[in-house]
């Protein structure tokens, strides 16, 4: 069964140091979304991507965090520098399409802990 | 503004018995699909379950159906027979049409424990 991947799965970075995590989505999977996720919280959306487009960064802390998927397949999440707020589960996410009843399908997220 | 609500911190249930999960939203927009996630301690969000606001009938998926009440703007999961595997965060999520692109509200999550 197809799965999207996700690395590194756990991640110990210090402040103001950069990080940087990787996801590769289903094939032929067009839409992927990065979500951050707070300790007890729901996730919330950073970045959707349609194939190799930025389609929603609103929720992206510009000054620090960049994404990108510049084949449109495979993309990477950066944050330069971290700050300890930053510590959280990332989760990657991608479906066949945008809205209706397109199912997204998560990877199993990087867990990061700034310290 | 959209917005989900779970006002279950956390929940217990005895196996094999059956157990709701409550979930309210709010939109504005006439369409909208609801869905839950399942996620259990190791991170990973499973989907379990997709309504639609103009599907009549109410969704179901093996042990896991969904109590669609549009008017009360509530969508509650169901699981039937709990099993110990059951055991973990509950996120009830919400898609506004295709006015969003597609991205998805989650709530804050009820903690499930299945009780053996």
């Amino acid at each position: 069964e197809a799965e999207v991947a996700q690395s590194p799965r756990y991640k110990i970075t210090e402040k103001s140091q950069a990080v940087a995590f990787w996801c590769d989505p289903i094939s032929g999977h067009a839409t992927l979304y990065w979500y951050r996720q707070i300790l007890g919280q729901g996730p919330e959306l950073l970045v959707q991507f349609q194939d190799e487009s930025v389609v929603d960064d609103s929720q992206l802390p510009k000054d620090r965090f960049s994404a990108e998927r510049l084949k449109g397949v495979d993309s990477t999440l950066k944050i330069q520098p971290a700050e300890l707020g930053d510590s959280a589960m990332y989760l990657c996410a991608s479906s066949r399409g945008q809205g209706g009843s397109y199912e997204q399908y998560f990877g199993p997220g990087t867990r990061l802990t700034v310290t | 503004a959209q917005k989900i609500t779970q006002t279950q911190p956390g929940m217990f249930v005895q196996e094999k018995e059956a157990v709701t999960l409550d979930c309210t939203y709010d939109t504005s927009d006439q369409s909208y699909g609801l869905f839950w996630y399942k996620q259990p301690s190791s991170g990973e969000m499973i989907f379990l379950i997709y309504q639609g606001s103009y599907d009549e009938q109410n969704a179901t998926e093996g042990r896991y159906s969904l109590n669609f009440q549009k008017a009360r703007k509530s969508a509650n999961l169901v699981i039937s027979a709990s099993q110990l595997g059951d055991s973990a965060m509950y996120f009830c999520a919400m898609r506004e049409g295709q006015r969003t692109g597609g991205k998805l509200i989650f709530g804050q999550g009820t903690e499930l424990s299945v009780k053996p």
